[in-house]
């Protein structure tokens, strides 16, 4: 079936580095654009970032510009999310999503990772 | 950014109530709009794209409505399942942005 799954939070430090992970499975990969969004607890939606569905292009929140990247592997089916200079309010469940435009709709979610930002 | 504003930000109800949730934009954006229910622990699932088309899969119930600034989903009878979270979200263009989130509880 049609399916994302995220891996790679944790709890990390102020000023350190995290990579997450979104592995696709069950659809055509390279078909789709995919996104992050982010949810710090008990609060809203926060997109996050967005690559093309062949790595070309890309944007991100002004929020993260400068300190996150966004990146797939179309070979393994993956999508990366490269954070640096964390803070703590990058502090969240971070989902990957998909859409089948740039932009538009996320009609699959994963179940999301979180991450921690604590001395 | 595009600013979207949902009311209410909570609201209590009951089985069978027909509810209305708003979602105002603060520049146009067409009819791109989609609408989300997120219920506790879980991720956000699309119930509404394109302000008014159904995703598959979705109950009958709900319906989206409106173009340009103003939206509204729409739950003709509402059912158990259904109290959760709701979010609306404008893909018109970059930074994609969320409304508030309303969140609908039982009477």
């Amino acid at each position: 079936q049609v399916q994302l799954v995220e891996s790679g939070g944790g709890v990390v430090q102020p000023g350190r580095s995290l990579r997450l992970s979104c592995a696709a499975s069950g659809f055509t990969f390279t078909g789709y654009s995919m996104h992050w969004v982010r949810q710090a607890p008990g609060k809203g939606l926060e997109w996050v970032a967005v690559i093309s569905n062949d790595g070309t292009n890309d944007d991100y929140a002004n929020s993260v510009k400068g300190r996150f990247t966004i990146s797939r592997d179309n070979s393994k089916n993956t999508l990366l999310l490269q954070m640096n200079r964390l803070r703590s309010e990058d502090t969240a469940l971070y989902y990957c999503a998909r859409s089948r435009l740039n932009p538009d709709h996320f009609d699959i979610w994963g179940q999301g990772t979180m991450v921690t930002v604590s001395p | 950014a595009i600013q979207l504003t949902q009311s209410p930000s909570s609201q209590s109800a009951s089985v069978g109530d027909r509810v209305t949730i708003t979602c105002r934009a603060s520049q146009g954006i067409s009819s791109a709009l989609a609408w989300y229910q997120q219920k506790a622990g879980k991720a956000p699932k699309l119930l509404i794209y394109d302000a008014s088309s159904l995703e598959t899969g979705v109950p009958s119930r709900f319906s989206g409505s409106g173009s340009g600034t103003d939206f509204t989903l729409t739950i003709s009878s509402l059912q158990p399942e259904d109290f959760a979270t709701y979010y609306c979200q404008q893909f018109h263009n970059y930074p994609i942005t969320f409304g508030q989130g309303t969140r609908l509880d039982v009477k």
